[in-house]
């Protein structure tokens, strides 16, 4: 069974980085695809880039292109999410997940399972 | 960027009785349509993909429908567990994928 674990909550001030990791077992995952997404209060979820482990390649949301940073390490089975200069509209439960797969096949773009969720909140 | 608009914003609803939620995409989307729930506390989860296939192990009381622009989540006879909130998600078009604003089900 899939299980995607996720680090634990992270408190920033205003102008740092943070980076939250996600570590997958279960599966190969070298032969699929890890996303990140975040939930801010009173905001609807936010899918924010991916990464192809089968390739290294990565795409990212416009709105994040410049801030955010997806790699993946094969010999942990982790991937991790940075995201730099901070501001208090980050605060949000970010989450990764990966493409849903059913009876082997590969659903692109429908999320499943998810991480637990990393809290982070961004303050001074 | 496709625009997910959810309907209603919250709805009330009693045990056993059945519930409809809306999700409306601002450009056709055909079935590249999933609903997810996230109860309190947890990630979300994933229950309808391609509009109307149920994800493995969701109950058969839940039901997907819909092409194109408009789609609907149905709840057959909605039991205690079943009240959380529901997200609409378009995946025809991407970077981005883009949710609804969700819908919240509440215990009447």
């Amino acid at each position: 069974q899939v299980h995607l674990v996720q680090s634990g909550a992270e408190v920033k001030k205003p102008g740092a980085s943070m980076k939250v990791s996600c570590k997958v077992s279960g599966y190969t995952f070298s032969n699929s695809a890890l996303h990140w997404l975040r939930l801010a209060p009173g905001q609807r979820l936010e899918w924010m880039g991916w990464i192809n482990a089968g390739n290294g390649n990565t795409k990212y949301s416009n709105k994040f292109q410049d801030r955010v940073t997806i790699t993946w390490d094969t010999s942990a089975t982790t991937a991790h999410m940075e995201l730099s200069t901070l501001r208090p509209e980050d605060t949000a439960m970010y989450y990764c997940a990966k493409w849903a797969i059913f009876e082997e096949v590969i659903i692109p773009g429908a999320f499943d399972p998810w991480g637990q969720g990393t809290p982070v909140t961004v303050s001074s | 960027e496709i625009v997910m608009t959810q309907s209603p914003a919250t709805l009330s609803v009693s045990p056993g009785e059945p519930a409809t939620l809306s999700c409306r995409a601002s450009q056709r989307v055909s079935t590249k349509l999933a609903w997810y729930q996230q109860r309190p506390g947890q990630a979300p989860r994933l229950l309808i993909y391609g509009a109307s296939t149920r994800a493995t192990g969701v109950p058969a009381r839940f039901s997907g429908s819909g092409s194109g622009t408009e789609f609907t989540l149905t709840i057959s006879s909605l039991q205690s567990e079943d009240f959380a909130v529901y997200y609409c998600q378009q995946y025809h078009y991407w970077p981005p994928y883009t949710f609804g604003q969700g819908t919240k089900l509440e215990i009447k």
